[in-house]
């Protein structure tokens, strides 16, 4: 059964560092979300893409934030200066078409900022 | 803004019950909700979908029911075993938007 794939499964950084968080898709998938869950809390959204443009974003989604399809297959978060509070689960999910479908999550990307 | 609630926010049972997990929603505008799973330090696996327009979903011992009107939905477990021990997470779609807003979960244990 296709499913989300991400990459690393742990990231350590230190803070005031990029990171960039990937994910590949299921492929037939045309809308992409990442979402993160800080620990003991709920799993919060943070941006949905759909024909290489930004849909959606949250509050926290600020300009450090930013997202790239860069290719056919990846999906990329990347956070541009890290903080302490940067820390959480991160995911990515794909559906085949919003609002319609079941959204499919990825195995998660741990961050850890020191 | 929607807010998502699940109560109990831990549930132990014995295994062979029967439970119920409950999920409310403040907004009704929903399109539709979605029930996961969750294990220790992993992703996300979706077991139900339910549109706005429909009652009830099942699937194998899980039946998800609805009650848009009322902001509720429920998550039935039938005869529970020990691999059913993980956190149930709740997430519903708004009308007019792509993203999912969660519950913060219900941790269940069933024991042998």
């Amino acid at each position: 059964e296709p499913e989300v794939t991400q990459t690393p499964s742990h990231q350590v950084t230190q803070m005031g560092q990029e990171v960039i968080l990937r994910c590949v898709p299921i492929s037939n998938h045309l809308y992409f979300y990442w979402y993160r869950q800080i620990l003991g809390q709920k799993v919060e959204f943070l941006v949905s893409f759909y024909n290489n443009e930004i849909s959606e974003k949250s509050e926290i989604f600020d300009d450090q934030f930013s997202v790239e399809r860069p290719d056919g297959s990846n999906f990329t978060l990347k956070i541009r200066s890290t903080k302490l509070e940067d820390s959480a689960m991160y995911f990515c999910a794909s559906d085949e078409r919003a609002g319609t479908d079941t959204q499919y999550f990825g195995p998660g990307t741990r961050l850890t900022v020191l | 803004k929607q807010e998502v609630t699940q109560i109990p926010a831990a549930l132990s049972v014995p295994e062979g019950e029967n439970l119920v997990l409950n999920c409310s929603f403040t907004d009704s505008a929903i399109y539709n909700l979605q029930w996961f799973r969750q294990d220790p330090g992993k992703g996300l696996t979706s077991l139900l979908l339910i549109q706005s327009s429909q009652r009830e979903q099942t699937s194998g011992r899980l039946n998800a029911s609805l009650d848009k009107s009322s902001g509720r939905s429920t998550l039935y477990i039938a005869a529970s075993q020990p691999g059913d021990s993980a956190t149930y997470l709740c997430a519903v779609r708004l009308q007019g938007y792509s993203t999912l807003t969660f519950g913060k979960g219900t941790m269940l244990l069933v024991s042998p």
